[in-house]
């Protein structure tokens, strides 16, 4: 696997709580991403890194805020945590590919978040 | 918009049997296309790209622009392959961002 580990790996919190996930890479890759996981909705991407204090909003960015102040940790923040953020998080990281390759993503092994 | 969509929430099959997981997309570009499996409590993982045309333990997918999709086949199903399976597509650029579809959770049953 690539060096990507996600912490906690589990978590139950309660509504209105923050709650801090934290992404960590050792591949030095440009590119972090955070997605939510849910049945009937696939994999949605929540915000994205491009670089180290260069981030921009994803496809479900409600609720969400996300810092990056080193390239190798992403974090993302549910600043007052809701039950329809219960999901399953993945991070993942691509770096940036010469012009005619792939953009591969490799993915950390999840938090799987419960808010009660 | 750029969407992905698989139809099939799951596909469950016999032991031998062929396999198609649908695959289809809307890009106004050249679309760059993917196949990412989740094996059972295990993190994605790419499976094949198009743009490489392999196939990866038996898979493999061909890109048809015509009809947009991109359909994943394996002629002989093993009850190993049982996972869920996510078509992606790349919106390209810098950013490197991924659209993905919903999902097939594909059975192989004995």
């Amino acid at each position: 696997d690539a060096g990507i580990t996600q912490s906690p790996r589990h978590k139950v919190t309660e509504t209105g709580t923050p709650v801090t996930l934290r992404c960590h890479q050792t591949e030095n890759h440009r590119y972090m991403y955070w997605y939510r996981q849910d049945p009937g909705h696939g994999l949605r991407l929540i915000h994205y890194s491009y670089g180290v204090k260069d981030t921009d909003k994803g496809e479900v960015s409600d609720g969400y805020s996300v810092s990056r102040s080193k390239t190798e940790d992403f974090l993302l923040t549910l600043e007052s945590a809701t039950s329809s953020q219960t999901s399953v998080y993945f991070c993942a990281i691509s770096e940036s590919k010469a012009s005619g390759d792939y953009n591969e993503q490799f993915f950390g092994p999840g938090t799987r978040l419960t808010v009660l | 918009a750029q969407r992905v969509t698989q139809p099939e929430k799951l596909l469950s099959v016999f032991k031998g049997a062929p396999v198609e997981l649908k695959c289809n997309y809307s890009y106004s570009g050249s679309p760059e296309l993917f196949w990412y499996v989740q094996y059972s409590r295990q993190r994605l993982q790419l499976l094949l790209r198009h743009i490489s045309r392999e196939s990866i333990k038996g898979f493999t997918a061909d890109l048809n622009k015509g009809e947009t999709s991109f359909h994943l086949k394996k002629p002989f199903a093993q009850e190993e392959d049982s996972a869920m399976y996510y078509c992606a597509l790349s919106e390209g650029g810098a950013t490197n961002k991924l659209i993905f579809g919903t999902g097939t959770l594909l059975a192989v049953q004995p």
